[in-house]
């Protein structure tokens, strides 16, 4: 089974805070993505990565950034958390199917 | 880039009863057409996938129709179930890897299905 691992479930973070999240996969894939998941608005893309170091902007890029050092880890990073990033991120991983995480439900107070 | 509207946003249903979810893509460029159901609480799960080179595809009471010249594809579920109650995504991509591989997600449909 493939396996997609978010680090945390559940994060309560401050306003301006740096905020790192990190997902791992297992499967050796190629592609990684950073979604974020909010009512009504479905799925929007972040960023996703098709290569180590490689990456590209999604569809709502602002205020985040990524890494991919290591081809199964692949990094989402909140510059300065703000109120209106509070919201369910899913990492996936895909050769063509994506493979989703468990999500990290982010709070920012 | 990619755009996906998905038709309706919610769907009820009796049990029995078939399910249908629309979606449309503005790429033309895009080939691969997946599926996607997360129940309450978890992860997105694909369930059916089809590629532009088919029309049709089907697996048991789950199928998927493309029309390539419309841009258009659409979901198909048959004698619905309690458990088939979920919230479905369609997704579009190109699908040829690298920098062209984006994965582009309609907003969901919630599919309630009543006993």
């Amino acid at each position: 089974d493939v396996k997609v691992t978010q680090s945390s479930r559940y994060l309560v973070k401050r306003t301006g805070e740096k905020v790192f999240l990190e997902c791992v996969q297992d499967m050796d894939h190629e592609n990684m993505f950073w979604y974020r998941q909010d009512p009504g608005l479905g799925l929007r893309l972040i960023y996703f990565s098709y290569d180590v170091k490689m990456k590209e902007k999604g569809d709502i890029p602002e205020g985040y950034s990524v890494s991919r050092e290591k081809k199964e880890r692949f990094s989402l990073i909140l510059e300065s958390a703000s109120t209106n990033q509070t919201s369910m991120y899913l990492c996936a991983s895909s050769p063509q199917e994506a493979f989703f995480g468990q999500g990290t439900r982010l709070t920012v107070v | 880039g990619e755009n996906v509207e998905q038709h309706p946003s919610t769907l009820s249903v009796q049990e029995g009863d078939s399910a249908v979810i629309k979606c449309t893509y503005s790429d033309s460029a895009s080939n691969y057409f997946p599926w996607y159901k997360q129940e309450l609480g978890k992860r997105p799960q694909l369930i059916i996938d089809i590629r532009s080179n088919v029309g049709e595809k089907k697996d048991q009471r789950i199928a998927v129709t493309l029309n390539k010249t419309a841009k258009h594809f659409s979901l198909h579920i048959t004698e619905t179930q309690p458990e088939d109650s979920a919230v479905y995504f369609c997704a579009a991509s190109q699908g040829s890897g690298g920098s062209n591989y984006k994965l582009t997600f309609g907003k969901g449909t919630l599919l309630t299905v009543n006993p």
